[in-house]
């Protein structure tokens, strides 16, 4: 059965405190990993794509990687304005999309 | 440029009734996706449309259709509607149906009475 699992499912970070997020995953031809961020009340934002294990996106202090099993996404000196839900999601060879139940971020200053 | 905008923002209804909901995509996007988020979850995926054509669907039952108009635009409709369609419905668009990024408009909240 396709499915994505995130961990941990709430985190909090001291501002700078540097620390990963986890996105592991099964599924049936693996096409593209995406990683969303999400504010409260707000639409899903993207943030990066992954199509291959061994494959890495940089964007400011979040830094995302792929392996065959699972993604991380490390955040680098968080900020308070980084307390976000980050949700991962992939989609399978049929064209279908499975997000995870997301990880909360909380950093305080 | 204007984002993934939906319609209406909020939506109140009863069970029994039909709710049409509706998504425009970003301008040179061509295909448009169409999920369900209840509180505390992640979306789940209903369907994608690129060119008019449905390019995916997902574990949802038959009340729930969909449609991709000449200009993109689309309408996810839901018959019947039962207290657990409660949720926002987010509607997301890609330049194309590949595994292109999708981006998501802030979604209609629609509640079930």
């Amino acid at each position: 059965e396709d499915q994505v699992t995130q961990s941990p499912e709430a985190l909090r970070l001291q501002e700078g405190e540097s620390s990963s997020l986890n996105c592991s995953y099964t599924v049936s031809g693996l096409r593209g990993l995406f990683w969303y961020r999400q504010d409260p009340g707000k639409g899903p934002e993207f943030l990066f794509t992954l199509y291959s294990a061994g494959e890495e996106k940089e964007k400011e202090r979040l830094k995302a990687t792929l392996t065959k099993k699972e993604s991380f996404l490390h955040i680098t000196a968080p900020k308070p304005e980084d307390s976000a839900t980050y949700l991962c999601a992939v989609q399978a060879s049929g064209n279908q999309f499975y997000f995870g139940t997301g990880t909360s971020l909380t950093v305080i200053p | 440029d204007a984002g993934v905008t939906q319609s209406p923002t909020h939506l109140i209804k009863t069970r029994g009734q039909h709710v049409t909901l509706r998504c425009s995509p970003i301008s040179g996007h061509k295909s448009v996706s169409w999920y369900q988020q209840v509180l505390g979850q992640g979306p789940q995926f209903i369907f994608q449309y690129y060119e008019k054509e449905e390019r995916g669907r997902g574990n949802f039952p038959d009340r729930f259709s969909a449609r991709q108009f000449p200009n993109y635009s689309s309408e996810l409709n839901v018959n019947a509607l039962l207290l657990g369609d409660s949720a926002l419905y987010l509607c997301a668009s890609s330049l194309e149906g590949g595994s292109r990024p999708q981006h998501f408009g802030d979604g209609t909240r629609l509640s079930i009475l």
